[in-house]
């Protein structure tokens, strides 16, 4: 159980494109998931929060413009790099927590999101 | 505010060694603490959890003690084996919003 699915796996494109990145929970609901960006060989850095049919909190330093979030259902959040540049290259993941369990339970993670611009 | 601080870098034991990986976290409230692992290309897999004080984590032979006290987590194994090699993660959670704090991750490297 607690299987979270990630979308595309893998997005080469040209810059100034803009990438959607899907995420899912298949067994479970989710009222929050998290979106985070990974650098090769460094942590797991949360860039936003999203919370069902509400706006996403963004963490300090993530420009809310560049990096769309869509939360519309309770299965469902989506983020989308907007008019994505070479910088904008990462590994993003995606995270969510069973809507029914406490803030203190574990989130289960997507399989990431390899997005190179060229 | 929250934070973890982990073994950092690369640890390198051969096949049958013991292991210990360091954690340590602040915090004003009452966390839960858990250990994730990455494999190369993948997202994170949550590997051991203890949700109080004094439970104890365990997951395929690694255990993990939830120590108030000390407020450590170590990763801890009596013997290594290879197909262990991986990044691992020290994460505390239980914040408002129920977001993570992470170390910045230990690469187990397990020699044959």
């Amino acid at each position: 159980g607690a299987v979270v699915s990630q979308h595309p796996s893998r997005v080469i494109c040209k810059s100034g494109t803009s990438v959607k990145i899907e995420c899912r929970s298949l067994d479970f609901q989710a009222t929050t998931m998290f979106w985070y960006r990974q650098f090769p060989k460094q942590s797991l850095m949360l860039m936003a929060t999203s919370n069902e049919g509400s706006k996403a909190t963004y963490e300090q330093g993530v420009e809310k413009d560049k990096f769309l979030i869509n939360h519309a259902s309770l299965t469902l959040s989506t983020l989308t790099v907007t008019s994505a540049h070479p910088e904008d290259s990462s590994f993003y993941i995606c995270s969510a927590r069973d809507a029914v369990q406490y803030s203190n339970q574990p989130q289960h993670f997507g399989d990431g999101t390899r997005l190179s611009i060229l | 505010g929250d934070s973890v601080v982990q073994t950092e870098g690369q640890v390198l034991p051969s096949e049958g060694d013991s292991l210990i990986v360091n954690c340590s976290y602040e915090t004003t409230q009452y966390p839960s603490l858990f250990w994730y692992v990455q494999y190369p290309g993948e997202g994170p897999q949550l590997h051991l959890k203890a949700m109080k004080a004094n439970d104890k984590g365990r997951n395929k032979g690694f255990e993990a003690m939830y120590r108030k006290e000390t407020t450590s987590f170590h990763l801890e194994k009596d013997s290594v084996q290879e197909s262990d090699s991986a990044v691992y993660f020290c994460a505390l959670g239980g914040s408002t919003l129920g977001r993570l704090y992470f170390g910045r991750g230990t690469q187990l490297t397990v020699w044959p």
